[in-house]
């Protein structure tokens, strides 16, 4: 069964922090993304990688960036987070351009 | 520029009443569309890949069809628990592993 898996369910930060999203996905696909799911905006591609040490900014790149050292993991980092970055992040992978396989998410807020 | 447009934006039914999703797209060369279920404060569940006009699929209650234009999600004889937010994306030929995705129709079936 696929699966992809987010560090954390829930997470709580203070503006200002930096702040680590990690996620891992047991199916070797060489295609992994961010994006934030807002309500009434939809989902917002943030970064997508294409190989280990390969990445693309996608819509909404600023304030964010991202880090892919191995195949499986794909991290996003917040530099100095913002109350505008509280949100809902999604990760997901794919093969090739098929579907994506979603993890379960992580509700971010930023105080 | 690759566009989905998903309609209508939400959608109250009774319990048994049949009716359908529509996903309106322009793409340049389609290399499939896709559907996913996304139930409150969790991630898609991929649900169905259609890769060409006259193609469909099905699961459970469920029937994903495809024109050069749109796909239907028809969802016959609904429960409750089939209440979730429906998503459609759509991967081009051209190269691009970013799907569009639309903005989703919200279903509430009511017992």
């Amino acid at each position: 069964d696929v699966k992809v898996t987010q560090s954390s369910r829930y997470l709580v930060k203070r503006t200002g922090e930096k702040v680590f999203l990690e996620c891992v996905q047991d199916m070797d696909h060489e295609n992994m993304f961010w994006y934030r799911q807002d309500p009434g905006l939809g989902l917002r591609l943030i970064y997508f990688s294409y190989d280990v040490k390969m990445k693309e900014k996608g819509d909404i790149p600023e304030g964010y960036s991202v880090s892919r050292e191995k195949k499986e993991r794909f991290s996003l980092i917040l530099e100095s987070a913002s109350t505008n970055q509280t949100s809902m992040y999604l990760c997901a992978s794919s093969f090739s351009n098929n579907e994506q396989f979603f993890g379960p998410g992580t509700r971010l807020t930023v105080l | 520029e690759d566009q989905v447009t998903q309609s209508p934006e939400a959608l109250r039914l009774q319990e048994g009443e049949s009716s359908s999703l529509n996903c309106s797209y322009t793409v340049s060369g389609l290399r499939g569309l896709f559907w996913y279920r996304q139930d409150p404060g969790k991630g898609p569940e991929f649900l169905f890949t259609l890769y060409s006009a006259g193609e469909e699929k099905e699961k459970e209650r469920l029937k994903a069809t495809l024109t050069k234009k749109e796909s239907f999600l028809h969802i016959t004889a609904p429960k409750p628990e089939d209440s979730a937010t429906y998503l459609c994306a759509v991967s081009a030929s051209g190269g691009s592993y970013i799907p569009t995705f639309g903005r989703g129709t919200s279903l509430i079936v009511h017992p």
